[in-house]
């Protein structure tokens, strides 16, 4: 069966850190792999999204990167967090035609800046 | 102005309640998407459906193309119901465009 592994569960860091939050699927081959952001009281905004490795398609302009060194890894990188920066992330895969239920997201990341 | 809306924002029900949340959009879809959010920010998704109508147990979604409107209904709601619900719609590019949500809050 396919799963999706994110982490950390929780993450808190200073201004001007790096950043790096890393999401895993198992069980399938060449998902399409989303990275979300969910802030405080609003909805969830598409960051990145991937159709296969190394091609990233970024959705806003943010000091947030993506890449997809693997198949099945995809990864949400900053150089120097922003306190803007702070929400909830969400990866999610998806197969090109979804079956019933449609995509699948990880458990989350709730980042912090401080 | 948000490719998707949601109505309402906020929703408080009794417990056995019939009830229904509403989305329009905006965009070309290839589908339209209802997602639930548990208060622990964990997400599951519902329906994925681009006409007519589905159903799972006590979850009923329908969707009328020619209009850019879909329901989700929850009969007989149950306090584990309580969730923020989130629609969603995506274009042939695979390309997401949430609305903001619903929080539900069913009172036993």
């Amino acid at each position: 069966s396919q799963t999706i592994h994110q982490w950390p569960a929780t993450l808190v860091q200073p201004v001007g850190s790096p950043l790096s939050l890393e999401c895993t699927v198992e069980g399938t081959s060449n998902p399409n792999l989303y990275w979300y952001r969910q802030a405080a009281g609003r909805g969830l905004q598409l960051l990145f999204y991937s159709v296969g490795i190394g091609q990233i398609s970024s959705e806003v302009p943010q000091n947030l990167s993506a890449s997809r060194p693997q198949d099945r890894q995809f990864i949400l990188s900053s150089k120097k967090l922003l306190l803007s920066d702070s929400g909830f992330y969400l990866c999610a895969w998806s197969t090109l035609y979804p079956p019933e239920g449609g995509y699948t997201f990880g458990s989350g990341t709730r980042l912090t800046v401080v | 102005k948000n490719e998707v809306e949601q109505s309402p924002q906020n929703l408080t029900a009794q417990e056995g309640e019939f009830i229904t949340i509403n989305c329009s959009y905006s965009v070309g879809i290839s589908a339209l998407h209802w997602l639930q959010q548990h208060p622990g920010g964990g997400i599951v998704s519902l329906f994925m459906l681009s006409s007519g109508k589905k159903k799972h147990g006590r979850l009923i979604a329908t969707i009328n193309i020619q209009e850019k409107h879909s329901s989700l209904h929850i009969t007989a709601s149950h306090p584990r119901d309580s969730a923020v619900y989130i629609c969603a719609a995506t274009n042939t590019g695979n390309q997401f465009y949430f609305g903001t949500g619903t929080s539900l809050t069913v009172i036993p």
